[in-house]
């Protein structure tokens, strides 16, 4: 069973550096075919990909936000890491992190198969 | 860059069928995936590769993809299906990347 959870600070003040974690199990983050995907949701809009890291290393940003983010992971922790800085209120969301298998052999293909329960962060002063 | 457009909402009565729209420069060409979110809850994936349900997703959801229209079709529709649906694609014409539409709030009278 794949399970993922995000955790990280709740609340960051402007211009600050927000740190979220991704912590999963039930797979293994080690093959091109295998992703980790972000994305946030601020109140009352639409759902916005920030970023996927792929098994392999390989990383995709949002274009817009590609110069404030970075995506790391932990293998042996099974932990995949984003990095947002200089954060604005407009950042105000709910994050989420999200498991994606390109591969024919995995009962769901290129799609966000499971998503974590979200971690709501707010940036204000 | 890809845009993905939806109707903000839909309503219907119970046990009838609902249909969701998610238009796109020949989407038709792209590979669909829906997702459910309930109020305050995190996405459900329930149709992907235009077409297929996960396991667990009952058969009331299918979804159909061509030209420049993909729909999520619910049939028999009940109070719990309420909820937003969101289509997705990926764009790797524009390097955009991932790419959600602005989602549609099916409504159950």
């Amino acid at each position: 069973q794949i399970t993922l959870k995000e955790s990280g600070p709740t609340l960051v003040k402007p211009t600050q550096t927000l740190t979220l974690t991704c912590t999963f199990s039930g797979f293994s983050h080690t093959t091109s075919a295998v992703g980790v995907g972000w994305f946030r949701q601020p109140p009352g809009k639409a759902l916005e990909w920030l970023a996927l890291l792929s098994g392999d290393d390989d990383k995709r940003y949002r274009p817009s936000l590609k110069t404030r983010l970075t995506v790391t992971k932990d293998t042996s922790k099974n932990q995949v890491v984003l990095t947002m800085t200089n954060t604005d209120p407009v950042d105000t969301a709910a994050y989420y992190c999200a498991h994606r298998c390109s591969s024919t052999r995995c009962s769901v293909t290129d799609a966000f198969d499971v998503w974590g329960q979200g971690i709501m962060v707010t940036v204000t002063s | 860059s890809y845009v993905l457009t939806q109707q903000p909402s839909v309503s219907v009565a119970p046990g009838q069928t609902a249909r969701i729209t998610c238009g796109g420069d020949n989407i038709g060409s792209k590979s669909v995936h829906w997702y459910q979110q309930r109020p305050g809850q995190a996405p459900v994936l329930v149709v992907y590769g235009d077409s297929d349900r996960p396991p667990g997703i009952p058969e009331r959801f299918s979804g159909s993809n061509s030209g420049n229209t993909a729909t999520l079709t619910i049939t028999r529709v009940e109070d719990g299906d309420e909820a937003d649906y969101s289509c997705q694609v990926w764009d790797g014409s524009t390097d955009q990347g991932v790419v959600f539409g602005g989602g549609t709030k099916l409504t159950v009278l």
